[in-house]
């Protein structure tokens, strides 16, 4: 059974400080990795995508990938109350054909 | 100008209706999905679509069943519905299904919001 694990918090941050969310997959073979936003209530968006190894910048977003130890991580730097929602990890199967979605990590920021 | 749209955004229906859920994509993209998302917020792929030809099936009712008359549109169809299938229902499409072994981005719908009661 293919697993994407995540806490489910909720993860508290007070505004300004760095948020600190973490995936880790079973698929060995899995390529591509996705960090997605859920506000409540509405639909999944992308923040941010990752393929190899090592860090991806975007704007306040990091995504950090380690292929060996199975795990990826997004760093949120100066945090913001409109940050507030739900980040879900997606992994795609080692096919290719599918994104399986961990259960997802609520944050809250604090202003 | 929405990418990913569907319709209806909400139904709500008795148990043992069948009823029918539309997405279309205006982005130009090969491959469709069908999304649930259920109470506890887990989303977990049903079916894919790539350029009107099924590509995943998971463990699904086959009272469940999608159907794409074109490229831009992945349609799903629920018979006898029953309380349990009772969640959010998403729509998504990426540009192909598989590029370089790498999994294309995937953009969602808004979302149908089904009640079986």
């Amino acid at each position: 059974q293919k697993e994407v694990e995540q806490n489910s918090g909720p993860l508290s941050v007070p505004e300004g400080a760095i948020a600190s969310l973490n995936c880790t997959y079973s698929d060995r073979g899995s390529q591509s990795f996705f960090w997605y936003r859920q506000y409540s209530g509405k639909s999944p968006e992308l923040i941010m995508s990752i393929y190899s190894n090592g860090d991806k910048e975007d704007g306040r977003f990091t995504a950090q990938l380690n292929k060996a130890s199975q795990y990826v991580s997004l760093l949120i730097r100066d945090s913001q109350p409109s940050d507030s929602a739900t980040y879900l990890c997606a992994v795609n199967d080692q096919a290719g054909t599918a994104l399986i979605f961990g259960k997802g990590t609520t944050l809250s920021v604090s202003s | 100008d929405t990418a990913v749209s569907q319709t209806p955004k909400y139904l709500v229906t008795q148990m043992g209706n069948d009823k029918s859920i539309k997405c279309e994509q205006n982005l130009g993209h090969d491959t469709m999905y069908w999304y649930k998302q259920d109470s506890k917020k887990f989303l977990k792929i049903m079916f894919s679509y790539n350029n009107k030809e099924l590509i995943i099936n998971e463990t699904v009712p086959n009272r469940f069943s999608p159907k794409s008359p074109d490229k831009a549109h992945l349609n799903l169809h629920i018979n006898s519905l029953e309380l349990g299938d009772s969640a959010v229902y998403f729509c998504a499409s990426s540009q192909d299904w598989v590029a370089s072994g790498q999994q294309e981005t995937q953009y969602f719908g808004p979302g149908t919001r089904l009640l079986v009661l």
